[in-house]
């Protein structure tokens, strides 16, 4: 049947909680991640990205862990603000492809509540 | 900051009329991308261009799309003959040597 969209997943939090978003990948293969934020109506951002060779990277604000057992990647975001609220996805990139040809994840909806 | 702009933000067409999206990277910006993004589903990868020639394409770039630099600023995607399931969101991305990518506010296309 014709696909209607996506039903996002969703995670609300209050101001200054931690929060959790996680994503499952699908290429064994792949060896590079990327944690995107998307607010309405812009451009994906770029937030922290993280190699195969790794498990965690750490940066303002945010961790992203890598399970390569289980294909597994999470984002961490410390203190999470108002202005943290969008839509959050993963992507990932196969050995041996370009950086630019990822496959991006659906995305889960971060909405923090003052 | 710099950042990578797109025109127009919103594109409407008729089903069959030939279409150009237009960027303009981050001027010292080696590697260009355009993706696509249809209402209510993920972020697709269209196309890479490095050095003024592509580098990979998708599945869904055929023979209908097209990309240019035609100068030093602009990087163009061009649909010839636009379908109804062209309608999207189109963004242009830019990286330099470091692998992090910025990516364009995007432009609305929808065919009529």
């Amino acid at each position: 049947g014709e696909s209607v969209g996506l039903h996002l997943p969703t995670l609300s939090v209050q101001e200054g909680d931690n929060s959790i978003i996680n994503c499952a990948y699908s290429n064994s293969a792949s060896d590079y991640f990327i944690w995107y934020k998307q607010e309405s109506g812009k451009g994906p951002q770029f937030i922290i990205d993280i190699r195969s060779n790794m498990d965690k990277r750490q940066g303002q604000r945010v961790t992203v862990l890598l399970n390569k057992t289980v294909k597994h990647l999470s984002l961490q975001i410390a203190a999470t603000q108002p202005g943290d609220s969008a839509v959050y996805f993963c992507a990932e990139k196969p050995h041996g492809t370009s950086y630019g040809k990822l496959t991006f994840g659906q995305g889960t909806i971060l909405t923090v509540h003052p | 900051e710099p950042e990578v702009t797109q025109t127009p933000s919103h594109q409407v067409t008729q089903m069959g009329q030939e279409v150009i999206l237009r960027c303009v990277p981050i001027s010292n910006h080696l590697y260009f991308y355009w993706y696509r993004q249809i209402l209510g589903q993920k972020v697709e990868f269209l196309v890479s261009f490095y050095n003024n020639e592509i580098s990979e394409k998708s599945e869904i770039f055929d023979d209908q799309f097209s990309v240019e630099r035609p100068d030093g600023s602009n990087f163009t995607l061009k649909i010839r003959s636009t379908k109804l399931e062209d309608s999207a969101m189109y963004f242009c991305a830019s990286r330099s040597d470091s692998y992090e990518q910025y990516f364009g506010p995007g432009t609305r296309l929808t065919v009529t």
